[in-house]
């Protein structure tokens, strides 16, 4: 496997179902991100973790929780979503190099979670 | 904090034509630029970057220069193809934290 993989591709859940997504990236890359894509809204950055630190929670609801066991694999952990939840979700890796520079954001293909 | 606003779509163009898709920015700092495309059923992938005022990204014949006077960074190709066809995002970032646009969708036909 090559890249950034996200499994699964497609998830349908109840308000009162705990899920969880998982992503894994083969780049050897330091730094996961998790973002939020919406219909006709801007993508939303939602989680950073950089050397398995989460550095950035930008505001987002404790309905959704991250974890970063290593490097390579990052998990998104749902549970009481509403149903304006439902987006794509995508998982994307870099390289940091610094603190002010960083590497290409390689992203995967996405989460499609749809929430009843 | 940072902001990308973008053209909305969706543009429609006929294989051959002129592309041009609007990008402006407002960021602190000196923020590196981007466009990045997302084909169907896909991820977003990069498809070109500036990291300066005036410096040209270009790439598959896609070209977007850093305008720090005016603070954008419009998208062009000479001659669209089918293939083209995606959703294109701005963005503007520095350190880890790009902020993205809404993104525009292309839809070049025969």
């Amino acid at each position: 496997e090559t890249g950034v993989t996200q499994t699964p591709r497609h998830l349908v859940m109840g308000m009162t179902n705990k899920k969880s997504l998982k992503c894994e990236q083969h780049l050897g890359h330091n730094a996961m991100y998790w973002y939020k894509q919406s219909a006709k809204k801007p993508l939303e950055l939602m989680f950073v973790y950089n050397f398995k630190e989460q550095t950035e929670n930008n505001s987002v609801p404790s309905r959704f929780s991250p974890e970063c066991p290593n490097s390579s694999h990052l998990f998104l952990h749902l549970h009481t979503l509403q149903p304006e939840d439902s987006a794509l979700y995508l998982c994307a890796s870099s390289q940091e190099v610094g603190r002010t520079q960083f590497g290409e954001l390689f992203f995967g293909e996405g989460s499609r979670l749809t929430v009843l | 904090g940072d902001s990308v606003t973008q053209m909305e779509g969706p543009v429609t163009l006929s294989e051959e034509a002129f592309l041009t898709i609007n990008c402006t920015y407002t960021a602190t700092g000196y923020p590196s630029l981007f466009w990045y495309v997302q084909y169907p059923g896909e991820g977003l992938q990069l498809l070109l970057k500036a990291t300066k005022a005036d410096d040209k990204g270009s790439n598959k014949g896609f070209e977007a220069t850093y305008r720090k006077e005016t603070t954008s960074f419009h998208l062009e190709k000479g001659s669209v193809q089918v293939s083209d066809s995606a959703v294109y995002f701005c963005a503007t970032g520095t350190a880890s934290k790009l902020t993205f646009g809404t993104g525009t969708r292309l839809q070049v036909t025969l």
